[in-house]
């Protein structure tokens, strides 16, 4: 069974771009969610998407933004880029509820920002 | 509000030493507490969960028990390998079950 697939692994941008990130949850798995990994700030929550809706949402400026496809699939944009984004992104899907049953993550795509 | 805490790092411990990372909890309702483990260049993945208060999780070794009246969720280890080398994270869910609080992650590093 293939894992939670997230592309690209590496990205590099400059202060003022946007970029978007992708995540390819398991197969059937219908809530993904959405994580920003810094050194300072450890693993912070981004939002959580479940059957093409947004249930949760953490505390991120408006420019952090996602979406999820009806298969599942769910992408995150960032606009506006600033030096304090770098950080690894990870994505984590489950069946239903990410409480309820084991959350999956990806390896992550670590965004720099020159 | 709900919050993890968990002991800071990094630590440093020789083979076949006893482990102990400390965890506790700030949550509202009852919440389900996690230890997810992440290797270098890896995501993280579930080592073991608690859904209530007096269970003990437990998974390659590794222990924690909810205790609610302390509100901690310490992990235990009685014999570490350097295979163990990695970072641990404690975590909560809240009781709707769809959001994640996530602590810092403590980095350990076993060495032969």
């Amino acid at each position: 069974k293939a894992g939670v697939t997230q592309t690209p692994r590496y990205l590099i941008k400059t202060r003022g771009q946007q970029v978007t990130l992708s995540c390819s949850p398991i197969s059937g798995h219908r809530s993904v969610s959405w994580y920003q990994q810094t050194p300072g700030q450890g693993l912070q929550f981004l939002f959580e998407y479940f059957s093409e809706t947004q249930r949760n949402k953490g505390n991120f400026p408006g420019r952090f933004s996602g979406r999820q496809f009806s298969n599942s699939r769910s992408e995150m944009n960032v606009s506006t880029l600033e030096l304090g984004d770098s950080a690894l992104y990870l994505c984590a899907s489950s069946l239903n509820d990410p409480g309820n049953q084991p959350q999956h993550f990806g390896d992550g795509t670590r965004l720099s920002i020159l | 509000g709900n919050s993890v805490t968990q002991m800071e790092g990094p630590v440093t411990l020789s083979e076949e030493a006893f482990l102990t990372i400390n965890c506790t909890y700030t949550a509202t309702g009852y919440p389900s507490l996690f230890w997810y483990v992440q290797y270098p260049g890896e995501g993280l993945q579930l080592l073991l969960k608690a859904t209530k208060a007096d269970d003990k999780g437990s998974n390659k070794g590794f222990e924690a028990t909810y205790r609610k009246e302390t509100t901690s969720f310490h992990l235990e280890k009685g014999s570490v390998q350097v295979s163990d080398s990695a970072v641990y994270f404690c975590a909560l869910s809240t009781y709707t079950g769809n959001q994640f609080y996530f602590g810092t992650g403590t980095s350990l590093t076993v060495i032969p």
